[in-house]
């Protein structure tokens, strides 16, 4: 199946700083997205983003599905982006989607 | 526009107990999926519903979990009898068809089993 690499695993960042995190995926893919989960446990949208470049606030992404991997990018991040990233794909529509491993993000303040 | 509901939001049960989770997806959103999730680990499919069919249900140990969804809207996730292995987060999500088929999430149900 497919195979989806996040790094980094960790990430710490003192509030203001900026940070890229990257997604690796081993297949085509029709589908991909971005998830903040929360230290709560909710899983939020970021972006629906299985090609091209979008933006939203502070936060944007990028796919490159040629070349199989996705990054997203967080500027002047704040206490409130800790939690877990998560990159997601899907190979069919309407398939399932295949989850990395996550990159825990800890902003101080 | 209401979210991804899910009920209970906490259960803590004994092995070899029943146990049952509640979803109700956003209004409209034809396809349903419940996922695991377990400790520092990302989200695996259980089960997929179109309506009120299971398409994709390769994932879920038949031997102890069950799943419905009657009517193609709410569904609910069994497992009997419980084992402690089980213990995680059971997330359900939805998604509305078309070209566009971003998955919304609930706030799940964190699953302790003693």
């Amino acid at each position: 199946g497919i195979q989806v690499e996040q790094s980094p695993p960790d990430l710490i960042l003192q509030e203001g700083a900026n940070s890229t995190l990257r997604c690796n995926f081993s297949d085509s893919v029709n589908n991909l997205q971005w998830f903040h989960q929360n230290p709560w446990g909710q899983l939020i949208n970021l972006f629906y983003i299985p090609s091209g470049t979008k933006q939203n606030g502070r936060l944007s992404a990028t796919t490159v599905a040629t070349e199989r991997y996705s990054l997203l990018y967080i500027s002047s991040s704040q206490t409130t982006d800790s939690g877990v990233y998560f990159c997601a794909v899907e190979r069919n529509q309407g398939g399932k989607l295949i989850f990395g491993q996550g990159t825990e993000l800890s902003v101080k303040p | 526009e209401a979210g991804v509901v899910q009920s209970p939001r906490y259960k803590i049960i004994e092995k070899k107990q029943p146990v049952a989770f509640w979803c109700n997806p956003i209004s409209g959103h034809n396809t349903l999926y419940w996922y695991r999730q377990n400790l520092g680990q990302g989200p695996e499919l259980l089960i997929r519903y179109e309506n009120e069919e299971a398409v994709d249900d390769s994932q879920l140990p038949k031997d102890r979990f069950s799943a419905e969804r009657l009517k193609g809207v709410d569904s609910t996730l069994k497992i009997q009898p419980a084992e402690l292995g089980d213990s995680a987060v059971y997330l359900c999500a939805s998604s509305g068809g078309g070209t566009e088929e971003t998955q919304y999430f609930g706030p799940g149900t964190r699953l302790l089993v003693l």
